[in-house]
This record gives C-alpha cells, sequence and structure tokens, in this order.
C-alpha cells in the first residue's frame, strides 16, 4: 500500500531534550516536505527536500534540522525543542518531474502531535 | 512571500446544498492544491490544478492562474464533506518548490 508513515503519532516531551520524529515513503518520491499546523494559522512548511542530500527551508525552520540521506527517509529533528514547537506536525511527499518542475500532488502521513512542556 | 487568502473561513450547511470556496493569491503561483482535513485530523489531496477545470464527483475545482483564484466546488454536500479545506500554492523561480496554505475554510455540513 502507497503511504507516508510518520512516527511517534504522539510525544509529550520537556524543554531541550533532543528529539527525532521520523517519517518515511515508500512510493519512490523525490519531494519531501515537513508541514506544523497550529490553531488560526494553517500548516506552515518547515523544510523540503527535492532529492537526496537536497534540502531547503520552508517557512518556518528556526529551531528545527532535517536530513536526507536516503530517498525513502526524511526526519525532522529538534535539537533543543521549546514549548512553542508544540503543534502537530505533518509530513509529506510528492514526485517530482526530473526536469525540475512543479510539485505535484501531496501524499501526507497521519501526523505526529508534539507537546513540550 | 506569497500570500494566501481563503474565503470564507466558516461555511454551515444543509446536507445537500452546493458551496463554493474561494482561494486568492497575491502573486502568480504554480502547484495550486486543494487538500481536505477530515475531523480526525487526515489530509487528503482533491485536486492539483495549476490550471483550468476539473471534477471528481461532486466536486470539482477552477484555477484562473492569470486573475491568481481558484474555486472549489462542492454539490450536493454530504455530512462526511465536513472538515477543513485548504488550498495551497508556490511561487515562481528559486520558491518553486515551496507551498504556501491558506488558512483553511471550516465547512460543517449537517444533516
Amino acid at each position: 500500500e502507497a503511504q507516508v508513515t510518520q512516527n511517534p503519532r504522539y510525544l509529550i516531551t520537556v524543554t531541550g531534550k533532543k528529539l527525532t520524529v521520523t517519517c518515511s515513503q515508500n512510493m519512490n518520491h523525490e519531494y519531501m516536505s515537513w508541514y506544523r499546523q497550529d490553531p488560526g494559522l494553517g500548516l506552515r512548511q518547515i523544510y523540503y527536500s527535492m532529492n537526496v542530500e537536497v534540502t531547503d527551508k520552508g517557512d518556518v525552520p528556526e529551531g528545527y534540522k532535517v536530513s536526507r540521506k536516503e530517498k525513502r527517509n526524511f526526519p525532522l529533528i529538534l535539537e533543543s525543542p521549546s514549548p512553542n514547537q508544540t503543534s502537530l506536525y505533518f509530513c509529506a511527499s510528492s514526485i517530482t518531474p526530473f526536469s525540475g518542475g512543479a510539485i505535484n500532488e501531496q501524499f501526507f502521513g497521519p501526523g505526529t502531535r508534539l507537546t513540550v512542556l | 512571500g506569497i500570500q494566501v487568502e481563503q474565503s470564507p473561513p466558516d461555511l454551515i450547511l444543509q446536507e445537500g446544498a452546493n458551496s463554493t470556496l474561494r482561494c486568492n493569491f497575491s502573486d502568480s503561483v504554480n502547484n495550486l492544491q486543494w487538500f481536505h482535513q477530515n475531523p480526525w485530523g487526515q489530509l487528503i489531496n482533491l485536486f492539483y490544478i495549476p490550471s483550468g477545470t476539473k471534477q471528481n464527483g461532486r466536486l470539482s475545482a477552477t484555477t484562473v492562474a492569470t486573475e491568481r483564484y481558484s474555486l472549489l466546488y462542492i454539490s450536493s454536500s454530504q455530512t462526511t464533506d465536513s472538515g477543513v479545506y485548504f488550498c495551497a500554492g508556490g511561487g515562481s523561480g528559486g520558491s518553486n518548490y515551496k507551498l504556501t496554505f491558506g488558512k483553511g475554510t471550516l465547512l460543517t455540513v449537517n444533516p
């Protein structure tokens, strides 16, 4: 089954304790992205990746890191989480034409609800 | 960056009614997409529609790229259509691979 998976689905942690949220897709998609969703603010893009070893900042990258060592995985790293990073996080992927054209239809993971105390 | 404005912010319908949701962009966009987030939080892509018109069952979408807006039509609404509808788009050139979302339209369909 084609899907995007995220782990963990729920996480409660404390300020400053490093954490990683994993994201994996089995569709051989080139493009992957992380979003956070907050009430009243909709979804905001954190980072995206066009392909292995190619990443770039979205609109709200501060406090986050990403890596893309393999095509299928795109982990989100919070080196020192703070309470303002409490949010619902979504990973997404889409196939991107080799010609470097636009992002196509996005497929979303189920979301990770993170609470930082 | 690009600003995305969705209207209306909230919409309440009786089952069977039709509705139109609108998405305006501050600048030219590529990659225009519509999404539905159900009450359980799951996000589903409805349409990838950088221009033109597409239809999928009771839903259809039209994008007029030159005028920087897109419309989502829901006909004969059902309670399962409830949720939040988002549109999103990317810019041109170097920002072509960023995706900016609107704040969404919260749709409630009552039986």
